[in-house]
């Protein structure tokens, strides 16, 4: 079985800067997508970005990048540049190949301060 | 285009009572699942549907849950009774899931918080 893990339950941050959200997962497969999704407090999950792990470039979306280490298992989405607007959970969810089932990690609860 | 679409946003019920969620997933998507999110904790899959197809019920609590999408659009999940632990964020997702291809975003809706007294 999967499973994800958050260390971080709340991170906060001052607007403008940069932050770092950590997880790791643990699997056996070779075959699998990895995800970020914020839910803000309007309890919609919105996908942020998305790695497959047979790619080894790091995604990047406009802000939002991630530190993909597939040997430490390890999957960190860094924000640049934050913005009130980002305060919100975020998850890290690992999807196997071939699979529909997300393994979600308990979130990580950021706030972007003025 | 519009996203999925649950209702109520919110529902307060006393434990015994029945409760029911609805879910509009997007037009076209054949594939909906229901999750279940505790406080706290990320969403754990209940119900999945191909279609009008429960496909994987494997972790809905059967002895008091129960789901239905007719015609393979909207969907109604339903409990009876509702008991004090049952109180948690309900979200409905869909996805368009279409052969050979290893990945399919799901795209959540707002969820229902339901919350038993």
């Amino acid at each position: 079985a999967q499973t994800v893990t958050q260390s971080q339950p709340e991170m906060s941050v001052q607007e403008a800067e940069t932050v770092t959200l950590s997880c790791t997962y643990d699997t056996s497969e070779s075959n699998y997508y990895l995800f970020w999704y914020k839910q803000p407090p309007s309890r919609q999950m919105i996908l942020v970005i998305r790695q497959e792990a047979y790619k080894q470039q790091n995604a990047t979306e406009n802000r939002f990048s991630v530190n993909f280490q597939k040997a430490a298992k390890s999957f960190s989405l860094k924000i640049s540049d934050s913005q009130l607007g980002d305060t919100a959970m975020y998850f890290c969810a690992f999807l196997r190949g071939s699979n529909y089932k997300l393994t979600f990690g308990k979130g990580t609860l950021l706030t972007v301060n003025p | 285009e519009a996203g999925v679409v649950q209702s109520p946003r919110y529902k307060i019920i006393e434990k015994k009572q029945p409760v029911a969620f609805w879910c509009n997933p997007i037009s076209g998507h054949n594939t909906l699942y229901w999750y279940l999110q505790n406080l706290g904790q990320g969403p754990e899959l209940l119900i999945r549907y191909e279609n009008e197809e429960a496909v994987d019920d494997s972790q809905l609590p059967k002895d008091r849950f129960s789901a239905e999408r007719l015609k393979g659009v909207d969907s109604t999940l339903k409990i009876q009774p509702a008991e004090l632990g049952d109180s948690a964020v309900y979200l409905c997702a869909s996805s368009l899931m279409t052969s050979g291809s290893s990945y399919n975003e799901q795209f959540f809706g707002p969820g229902t918080r339901l919350t038993v007294l």
